[in-house]
C-alpha cells in the first residue's frame, strides 16, 4: 500500500478555508485517495475520496494534483464542530475487504 | 437506522483476564474489521473478514482472536497473551466495491479496554 505524510498538526481561523495537505507520492494506478476524520474518542468519519478527478460533497473538496502523488483536502467554512484529527489514506482493495491504513494525520485546530 | 455497535463503550479487566468485545452491524455489509488505537497514535489492523467463517490476520494480530460465524457479528477476544491490552478498539466494516461503492469503512464509536 502507498504510504502518505501528512503535517502533524495546523490551525484554521472559524469560517476561513482550510486547506489539508497530504502526500502520497508512491501511489498506484488504482488506488483511491480517500479522507476520514476522528473527532475525539469516537470513530473515524468517513469525508470524501476520489481516484484522480476533483470531488465536492457536502462536507468538503478534493483536489487531486495530476500525476495523483498528492492531493487537498478543503474545508470551505471551517467551524469549531471541524476541530478532530484528519487521515489521509490510499486505498488498497485485498479481494472485498479494504485495507485501509491509517497513519497518524494531521490534528486541525479550528479557533475563534 | 443502519450502523455498528460496539459493546461495552468502557471496559476495565484485572491482568490476565481475557476480554470480548462485542462488534454488530445491520449494513448487510460483508466485511468487517478490528483496529487499536493508541493516544496520540493512528489506527492499527488486528484483524479482518471478508466473510462469514473466514478472517485473515492484520498487522498486529498476535494476542487476540475472532470469530465470524453470523455477517451481522465480529466479535474480538483480547487474550492474556496480548502483552499491552489497554487501548481504545475500533470495530468497522465496509461493501464490497463491486456494489456501486469503492470500499469505503463505516466505524463504531469504539470500545475502550484498560487494564488494570
Amino acid at each position: 500500500d502507498a504510504k502518505t505524510t501528512q503535517p502533524t498538526s495546523m490551525d484554521c481561523a472559524e469560517g476561513r478555508a482550510a486547506n489539508l495537505p497530504c502526500n502520497h507520492s508512491t501511489i498506484s494506478g488504482n488506488e483511491y485517495v480517500y479522507w476520514y476524520r476522528q473527532i475525539h474518542s469516537q470513530g473515524p468519519q468517513y469525508i470524501i475520496h476520489g481516484l484522480k478527478n476533483n470531488e465536492t460533497n457536502e462536507m468538503a473538496s478534493l483536489i487531486i494534483t495530476e500525476d495523483r502523488k498528492s492531493s487537498t483536502l478543503i474545508l470551505p467554512h471551517a467551524t469549531l464542530r471541524d476541530t478532530a484529527v484528519y487521515y489521509c489514506i490510499v486505498m488498497s482493495n485485498t479481494g472485498t475487504a479494504s485495507k485501509l491504513t491509517f497513519g497518524t494525520g494531521t490534528r486541525l485546530q479550528v479557533t475563534l | 437506522d443502519g450502523g455498528i455497535t460496539q459493546s461495552p463503550k468502557y471496559l476495565f479487566r484485572k491482568e490476565g483476564q481475557n476480554v470480548t468485545l462485542s462488534c454488530e452491524q445491520n449494513l448487510n455489509h460483508d466485511a468487517m474489521y478490528w483496529y487499536r488505537q493508541d493516544p496520540g497514535q493512528g489506527l492499527r489492523l488486528i484483524y479482518y473478514s471478508q466473510i462469514v467463517n473466514d478472517f485473515q490476520k492484520g498487522d498486529i494480530a498476535e494476542g487476540y482472536s475472532v470469530s465470524r460465524e453470523k455477517k451481522e457479528s465480529f466479535p474480538l477476544t483480547v487474550t492474556s497473551a496480548q502483552k499491552n491490552p489497554t487501548a481504545f478498539y475500533l470495530c468497522a466494516s465496509s461493501p464490497p466495491p463491486d456494489r456501486g461503492h469503492t470500499g469505503e469503512l463505516f466505524f463504531g464509536e469504539g470500545s475502550r479496554l484498560t487494564v488494570l
